[in-house]
Formats: structure tokens, sequence, C-alpha cells
């Protein structure tokens, strides 16, 4: 089955700083990547998610990036402010349908004013 | 964007005694809801998914007759957590999506402390 590792698993930057996440996975198949953001005490929010057959997508100051032959897809987080502190999630999964997620182990974000 | 709506977000319950979570999609149907579960500082463990109107499927190592759950319309689903115990404390979280889409929306879970 699918395997999706994370690194690295906690990050520290100042404020107006990137912070790149990355994260691999292991089946081919897979071919819809989201990634989410956990604040303390609530569920995961959908943030950005990439398909197969792009290898980049931005959203404001969030980008994501895919390269399938490597099978890696990066979180990038530019000018970074405090309330971009959280736990984030990187999963992967099949495009057809509502197929389950296999999630990364989590990156715990904290910016530094 | 889409809204799921989890209930409660904590409960308190004594060992032995059964507790239940509910999950409702507010703004869609959802035709697939996923639950699960989350030790403190780790990810997410699938327990289940469940399509309405069928029974769920869980993963390996889950209990079906301890973690009972039910998705009996397009807009809510349900977990039982029966004969509960201090191991059951948890984090739980809800999942929905819908038709063919990929995309998952999560509730806001629930914090079970069984004493």
């Amino acid at each position: 089955g699918e395997n999706v590792e994370q690194h690295p698993s906690t990050l520290s930057v100042q404020e107006g700083d990137s912070a790149v996440i990355k994260c691999t996975y292991s089946d081919s198949a897979s071919n819809y990547f989201p990634w989410y953001k956990q604040e303390l005490g609530k569920g995961p929010q959908l943030i950005i998610d990439i398909r197969s057959n792009v290898g980049e997508k931005k959203d404001q100051r969030i980008a994501v990036t895919l390269n399938k032959t490597a099978k890696h897809f990066s979180l990038h987080i530019t000018e970074t402010q405090p309330e971009d502190s959280a736990v984030y999630f990187c999963a992967a999964s099949l495009l057809q349908g509502a197929q389950k997620l296999v999630f990364g182990q989590g990156t715990r974000l904290t910016i530094n004013p | 964007g889409a809204v799921v709506s989890q209930h409660p977000s904590r409960v308190i319950c004594k060992s032995g005694t059964s507790v239940k979570i509910e999950c409702r999609s507010l703004d869609f149907q959802a035709t697939t809801m996923f639950w699960y579960r989350q030790f403190p500082k780790k990810s997410l463990m699938l327990m289940a998914t469940s399509n309405e109107g069928s029974k769920a499927t869980y993963e390996q190592g889950v209990e079906k007759d301890k973690f009972l759950i039910n998705h009996a319309s397009l807009t809510l689903s349900t977990l039982t957590v029966t004969s509960a115990h201090p191991e059951d404390s948890s984090f739980y979280i809800c999942s929905a999506a819908w038709g063919n889409r990929p995309e998952a929306f999560f509730g806001q879970g629930t914090r079970l402390t069984v004493v």
C-alpha cells in the first residue's frame, strides 16, 4: 500500500521568511496530493492540493510542487506570518472517487516574531 | 467551502459506558465519510470508511464491534464507542467527501476522555 514520508517533523522560521515542507510517496498510482493545516485542538483544514497532471500550483503565499518521477511533493509558504504556526500534513490518494488519504507524519511549523 | 460539523467537541465519560459522536455535512451531500483517530503529536490514523446506506469498511486492527459506525443519510454519520475504556481516550475526527471528488473536508474533532 501507499506510504508517505514527511520532513522535517519540526520547523522554526523567522516571520517573513519562507518555509518548505517535503513529502515523498511510494505508490506511483497516487495522483492526488492535498495539504492540510491543523491548529491545536481542531480538525485539519484543506489549504491546497495538486493533481498529478500539473507540476505546480499557487494560491497567494502558498504553493505546492510535484515531481512525479521522483515521487515527491513540497509545500512552500512565503512571507510567513505568526498565524501560519500550526501542524501541516501532506497526504496522497487517488483522484477516482472519494479515496482514503494516506497521511504523512506531520510538520510542526513555528513562526517566530 | 464545504462545511463539516462534528459534535460534541469534548466529552468525558465513565468506563463501561458508550459515547456517540456525530458528523454532519452542512452544505453538501456526503456520499463517503471517514473516521480517524489521532494520538497526541501524531498523524491521523484511519479507522473506517463509510458510504451512505452501506456497512462501514474498517481498517485492519480496528474493532468493528467496539467502534460502531452508521451512515444512514447523506448528511450524517455517527461513531459510537461502546463500552469505553481509558485507552479509548483520544481525539476522533471525521471527514466527508462527495461524488467522485477527491477532496475531503474535516470536522472540528472530538476529544474523548474516559475516566
